[in-house]
């Protein structure tokens, strides 16, 4: 079955840290792919997705990610973190078994980020 | 500006209760889906709608069955409620077009069953 890998499940930085969430999924085809946002109390957000083209996306409150084909992977970065960020981050993939724009969702990261 | 609205964000059901969970979506998409989300495991699909009527399973699709009588409705029935099932629950809907897979949320229902 595909999947999507999150290796950290718990991220504690200080604001000004770099971040880097790591994101691995199993299928070798064509893929699309997304990060998403939960902020506390909040509904899941788009942060940023990639379907084709320039391998370093640009999304929202300056995160990137950068797709590498080689390593199956889609990490999301942030030179600089904010106590703002503090958030539940979810990669996915759409999902290649199908039709109908299924989304297969990573475990989840949690970041705290502290003052 | 888009939405997904969900009829209940927190519900407490006792075991063997019925329990019905709404969605509604305001942004005429054609796919509708109902996960769960728990921790350290993300989201799973339960179940998904491509059409009025049409559903297919997801991949914990047992306890659960639904519901798509209009385009912008899409319900999630427990039939019979257990202690497993408390969850946090989140709707989403996206386009038929395959070139946006974007898929836009509710705010989620927190079951708690008894």
């Amino acid at each position: 079955a595909q999947s999507v890998s999150q290796h950290n499940h718990h991220v504690i930085l200080s604001e000004a840290a770099s971040l880097e969430l790591g994101c691995n999924y199993s299928y070798g085809g064509t893929v699309n792919l997304f990060w998403y946002v939960q902020y506390p109390g909040q509904h899941l957000q788009l942060l940023l997705k990639y379907f084709s083209g320039d391998p370093l996306v640009k999304g929202i409150k300056g995160f990137e990610a950068e797709f590498i084909k080689s390593k199956f992977s889609f990490n999301l970065r942030k030179p600089s973190v904010q106590w703002s960020d503090t958030a539940e981050y979810f990669c996915a993939v759409k999902s290649p078994s199908g039709g109908y724009n299924k989304l297969i969702f990573g475990a989840g990261t949690r970041l705290a980020v502290h003052p | 500006d888009v939405k997904v609205t969900q009829s209940s964000r927190y519900l407490v059901k006792r075991t063997g209760e019925k329990v019905f969970l709404e969605c509604v979506q305001d942004m005429d998409h054609e796919n509708m889906f109902w996960y769960r989300q728990d921790p350290g495991l993300g989201l799973r699909l339960i179940y998904f709608s491509y059409d009025v009527k049409m559903k297919e399973k997801g991949d914990i699709p047992e306890g659960y069955s639904v519901s798509r009588e209009k385009k912008e409705r899409f319900s999630l029935i427990l039939e019979s409620a257990s202690t497993n099932q408390t969850s946090m629950y989140l709707c989403a809907s996206n386009d038929r077009d395959r070139s946006n897979n974007e898929q836009f949320f509710g705010p989620g229902t927190r079951l708690t069953v008894l």
